[in-house]
């Protein structure tokens, strides 16, 4: 069964990057389609964007400037930075397979942005 | 992008009851690439209905999706203690992949 478990630093300072990291046990990294999903408080979800082995990356125009993903096959892990964070970055981030019905998701890791 | 509706924000409801709950799109999903999804407090969120009105692995046939173009629904035949959640509807139609605001099932 696979499990994917997000990780980060909980809270960041405004203007500061964020870095997550989505850890996937219980199968491969490699070859599966991998997204960041992110919910504010009190909102709704907001996909952020995926990425294929590396080699093939679509993110949210919404975020497109600020949003890098890599996918770090050796460790079996996804990562996530997002650079100029403000409080509107607020939010559970959630990392889930698959190219378009989201399967299995991680149980979510709340960023706090805030000084 | 495509702007999800989900009506209503809340329902309140109890053990047995059958639930109809909507999802209203923008523009007209393609496909019927229309997702449901539940979402408990605390747990990874569920996927319950992919391609409009396909179960997934392990989902009880009292979840059922239906609808195409703009409008599709969610029903749910005897609600079981356990269905007490949030459910969000999701396309994939478009880029980028959008979600409803979601239903809150109390």
């Amino acid at each position: 069964q696979v499990r994917l478990q997000e990780s980060g630093p909980g809270l960041v300072r405004p203007s500061e990057t964020l870095s997550l990291t989505c850890t996937v046990s219980g199968g491969p990294v490699t070859n599966f389609f991998w997204n960041w999903i992110r919910q504010p408080a009190g909102k709704g979800l907001e996909w952020i964007g995926r990425i294929f082995n590396s080699g093939l990356i679509n993110y949210n125009p919404s975020l497109k400037n600020r949003v890098t993903m890599s996918v770090d096959a050796a460790n079996n892990q996804i990562s996530l930075k997002m650079t100029s964070l403000t409080a509107a970055d607020t939010a559970v981030y959630y990392c889930a397979r698959s190219q378009s019905r989201f399967d299995p998701w991680g149980q979510g890791t709340l960023v706090t942005v805030s000084s | 992008e495509i702007v999800l509706t989900q009506s209503p924000a809340t329902l309140s409801s109890s053990p047995g009851e059958r639930l109809t709950l909507s999802c209203g799109a923008s523009q007209s999903i393609n496909n019927n690439y229309l997702v449901w999804y539940q979402h408990r407090p605390g747990l990874a969120p569920r996927l319950l209905i992919f391609d409009g009105f396909r179960r997934a692995a392990g989902i009880p046939d009292r979840f059922s999706g239906s609808g195409s173009g703009t409008h599709f629904t969610l029903t749910i035949t005897k609600l079981e203690p356990e269905d007490f959640a949030v459910y969000i509807c999701q396309q994939h139609a478009y880029s980028p992949i959008t979600f409803g605001g979601g239903t809150k099932v109390e």
